[in-house]
């Protein structure tokens, strides 16, 4: 089944405490993103990846950190977590480098809590 | 600058009727329209897609329309049902220009609940 999928789906951390949240896809693409939702703010990107190796930041890419070894994988690191990082993250993938990202295929999500 | 945002948060509808769920645009350059659906739990979901060289466009029990003279998008989901309950988010593709990454843009969310 083509999919893409996020670990851990609940997360409680203590402030500080580094933590790495992991994503696969099965689908070869070569587009990826990283997306935090909080209550009235919507979808907001994290950092993107284009391609292996190939990795930019999104509209709130503070705190966080990303790398994109193997194409399909592409975790989010929180080197230092802070309570305002506690949100539902998202992981989203999509065919096409330099093309139109249609159609995302989303992860189920990650609950973040950091206090 | 540019937002994508949606006329109201929440819509209750009794079912078997259409539902009918607005967002409006501000980035005239946009070209390509997504809604996803969003239940409980769950990741959003690819719903229908438009270009905005079109301004209709149907899939099974949902159509799209466009009116890029105002800006607007909506999403019609016809006879609704308990399993249309959910978020729906409509999201921009904006392309800042053929070197860089196309990026969407999502709205806030409208949050679709029914009645029996």
């Amino acid at each position: 089944e083509a999919q893409v999928t996020q670990n851990p789906r609940y997360l409680i951390t203590v402030t500080g405490k580094k933590l790495t949240v992991t994503c696969s896809q099965n689908m070869n693409h070569e587009y990826m993103s990283w997306y935090r939702q909080d209550p009235g703010l919507g979808l907001r990107q994290i950092y993107y990846s284009m391609n292996v190796e190939v990795t930019d930041k999104g509209d709130v890419p503070e705190g966080y950190k990303v790398s994109r070894k193997e194409k399909r994988n592409f975790p989010l690191i929180l080197e230092s977590p802070s309570p305002n990082q506690t949100s539902l993250y998202f992981c989203a993938s999509s065919p096409g480098q330099g093309k139109r990202n249609y159609g995302y295929t989303f992860g189920s999500g990650t609950r973040l809590t950091v206090v | 600058g540019e937002s994508v945002g949606l006329h109201l948060p929440t819509l209750s509808v009794q079912e078997g009727d259409n539902s009918i769920i607005n967002c409006a645009y501000s980035n005239s350059a946009s070209d390509y329209f997504i809604w996803y659906k969003q239940e409980s739990g769950k990741g959003p979901q690819f719903i229908i897609d438009i270009r905005s060289n079109m301004d209709k466009r149907q899939g099974q029990r949902v159509t799209v329309l466009l009116n890029k003279t105002v800006k607007h998008l909506s999403l019609q989901i016809a006879a609704t049902q308990p399993g249309d309950s959910a978020v729906y988010f409509c999201a921009e593709n904006s392309l800042p220009g053929y070197s860089s990454a196309s990026k969407i843009i999502f709205g806030s969310g409208t949050r679709l609940s029914i009645r029996p």
